[in-house]
């Protein structure tokens, strides 16, 4: 069984600060996503990365693959509010779209 | 274009109870997911569907779970008997065919008693 470990767990931060969210495995992956959940929601996708080294940008949001695609990182820069919520990395072992997840990230932006 | 359906939205049963949740996919997406997400983890993936035929299930508890999609199109995950570890959200979620990005639905959240 391949484990994607995240951390941290859990974060409470105030508004316009930065922060960065860590995605480990010893097993190696062909792809990685990052997704973001809200309450009474499904998780919803955010990026799909694939080559080692890539890092890829959604507005604020900077994603990193590792060389060896066995972990990754979600940076936040200047975070608002409306960024709360559960961050999900998920890896696909053989690029059969069968997903394991991490346990997650929780985050708070306080205004 | 509409979303991954499911229903019931909540459900709570007693434990030795059984239940049936319904996905309904996205519109021409051929594979078909369910993720059962413990409060406070990420989901786990119980079974994929490609169009009507089975992926994989390698870790959906076949003694008292069970899914099917006999069209192709919508699915059904059935626990019977239900267990109090198997309160939970579950979650249905669909993709245009393999190694394409997977569409979530708001899920179910079943409380056994």
């Amino acid at each position: 069984t391949q484990l994607l470990e995240q951390s941290p767990q859990f974060l409470s931060i105030q508004e316009g600060e930065n922060l960065t969210v860590y995605c480990n495995s010893s097993s190696v992956f062909s792809s990685l996503q990052w997704y973001r959940q809200e309450p009474g929601e499904g998780p919803v996708l955010l990026v799909t990365v694939v080559t080692g080294g890539e890092v890829k940008k959604l507005k604020r949001l900077t994603f990193q693959f590792g060389d060896a695609r066995k972990d990754s990182s979600l940076h936040i820069t200047a975070a608002q509010p409306g960024d709360t919520g559960l961050y999900l990395c998920a890896g696909d072992p053989n690029a059969g779209n069968m997903l394991t997840f991490g346990g997650g990230t929780r985050l708070m932006v306080k205004p | 274009e509409a979303g991954v359906a499911q229903s019931p939205r909540y459900k709570i049963i007693e434990k030795r109870q059984s239940v049936a949740f319904w996905c309904n996919p996205i519109s021409g997406h051929a594979t078909l997911y369910w993720y059962q997400q413990i409060l406070g983890q990420g989901p786990k993936l119980l079974i994929q569907f490609q169009n009507n035929g089975v992926v994989d299930d390698s870790q959906l508890p076949k003694d008292r779970f069970s899914a099917e999609r006999l069209k192709g199109v919508d699915s059904t995950l059935k626990i019977q008997p239900a267990k109090l570890e198997d309160s939970a959200v579950y979650l249905c979620a669909s993709s245009g065919t393999l190694r394409v990005s997977q569409f979530f639905g708001p899920g179910t959240r079943l409380t056994v008693l």
